[in-house]
């Protein structure tokens, strides 16, 4: 079966400090990996994705996001965060090889950057 | 460009009513979709539309009916709303159903009573 997880309700970091969203997934056959961040009020917006590649991809607003195929992970990151990234993050993954429109979205991370 | 564009923002229903959600992209994509978000649960997607022309079920289509009514426009009918159905609605569209990021309108914040 197909399924995403953001084990992390919220995550807390001071500004100018590194930060990390995590997102683990599992498909049977090859994932397509995004990430969207939704701002209070908003629709998501589209920071980046993994299709095939290059393990590392870089997106809007400074952030990346590293493909692991053995540990299943699409972790979000950023080297030094802003209060204004502050907002709620979504990972959402699609089964590649599945032939049918599947995209399951995870519960969302709330990041709050500490001025 | 607008990009996608929903309405209404807000509704309040009681028990009962009919309405339908209007949704609109400029960007000239091909697949569109309807979601819903519920605290603690994320989105799901009520259905979709991969092409002009076609629409499918997508995880939690009870309750809801779509018409994709020209290349531009996707709209969600509730038929008989239940409290169970509020909920904020985004609709979203993408260039292909495959490989492509979805851009998402504002929202509509339902409130079934």
């Amino acid at each position: 079966a197909q399924s995403v997880a953001q084990p992390e309700d919220q995550v807390n970091v001071a500004e100018g400090n590194p930060l990390t969203v995590k997102c683990t997934y599992s498909v049977s056959g090859n994932p397509y990996l995004f990430w969207y961040v939704q701002y209070p009020n908003r629709g998501l917006q589209f920071l980046l994705k993994y299709i095939t590649g290059d393990n590392l991809v870089k997106g809007s607003y400074g952030f990346e996001a590293e493909f692991n195929k053995s540990q299943t992970s699409f972790h979000l990151k950023k080297p030094s965060a802003l209060v204004s990234d502050s907002a709620l993050y979504f990972c959402a993954v699609r089964d590649a090889t599945s032939g049918t429109y599947k995209y399951i979205f995870g519960t969302g991370t709330r990041l709050k950057v500490l001025a | 460009n607008a990009g996608v564009t929903q309405t209404p923002k807000f509704q309040v229903l009681k028990t009962g009513q009919s309405m339908t959600l209007q949704c609109a992209q400029d960007m000239n994509h091909n697949s569109m979709y309807w979601y819903r978000q519920d605290p603690g649960m994320g989105l799901r997607l009520i259905y979709y539309s991969a092409s002009e022309g076609t629409t499918d079920k997508g995880e939690v289509p009870n309750g809801y009916n779509v018409s994709r009514l020209n290349k531009r426009e996707f709209s969600l009918r509730l038929e008989s709303a239940a409290p169970s159905q509020t909920s904020v609605y985004f609709c979203a569209s993408s260039q292909a159903w495959e490989a492509y990021e979805q851009y998402f309108g504002p929202g509509t914040r339902l409130t079934v009573t």
